[in-house]
């Protein structure tokens, strides 16, 4: 079935340094691929999405690229501060009009002061 | 704030029981999504709708079922609770043929 692949699990990082979180899915039908910030006890909030069509998309600190070859995007935190701990999320779309959101399993990510 | 609600915020039911719960979408959505999500890990797709009907489900078994109404609100009904059962149901809405999920803060069910 569809499925959709996170690492790490874990990361830690000083402030100021930048975070990587690499996804790849199975689909090659997928077209968009969101990104999701979960804080603790909170709903996940989309922080940034590209579609397929489009190979780096950057908003502020953060930046989605997307390897359609390879079938694998990541999420670039730079500048990273305290507030940016939280579990995110990767997913992709795929399914057409029916379609639905396959979400990766998610990685924490601690930003140590 | 994303305008999507969901109720109850909290729930505990025995194994057996049946549940109810419920999501307004956000102002100008007409499709609800719910999504299971369990302790340390990403939300699972349970179904959809759009236009009063299922449009669209996961793996998952007949007793997880689902209604929308005119207003686009929507209630997920869980039959015959089992302990797997136990996770954060989070609904999340959309407007027809946007991939762009919003979700609610979800509804944390514990089956005993």
């Amino acid at each position: 079935g569809e499925n959709v692949e996170q690492h790490p699990s874990t990361l830690s990082v000083q402030e100021g340094d930048s975070a990587v979180i690499k996804c790849t899915y199975s689909d090659s039908a997928s077209n968009y691929f969101p990104w999701y910030k979960q804080e603790l006890g909170k709903r996940p909030q989309l922080i940034i999405d590209i579609r397929s069509n489009v190979g780096e998309k950057k908003d502020q600190r953060i930046a989605v690229t997307l390897n359609k070859t390879a079938k694998h995007f990541s999420l670039h935190i730079t500048e990273t501060q305290p507030e940016d701990s939280a579990v995110y999320f990767c997913a992709a779309y795929y399914g057409g009009s029916q379609g639905n959101l396959i979400f990766g399993k998610g990685t924490k990510l601690s930003v140590k002061p | 704030e994303t305008g999507v609600t969901q109720s109850p915020t909290h729930l505990i039911k025995t194994r057996g029981q049946q549940v109810t719960l419920r999501c307004s979408s956000q102002s100008g959505h007409n499709t609800v999504s719910w999504y299971q999500q369990a302790l340390g890990q990403g939300p699972q797709f349970i179904f959809q709708y759009y236009r009063e009907e299922e449009n669209g489900r996961g793996n998952f078994p007949p007793r997880f079922s689902g209604l929308q109404f005119p207003n686009y609100s929507s209630e997920l009904n869980v039959n015959a609770l089992e302990l797997d059962d136990s996770a954060l149901y989070l609904c999340a809405s959309s407007s027809a043929g946007n991939e762009k999920l919003f979700f609610g803060s979800g509804t944390q069910l514990s089956v005993l």
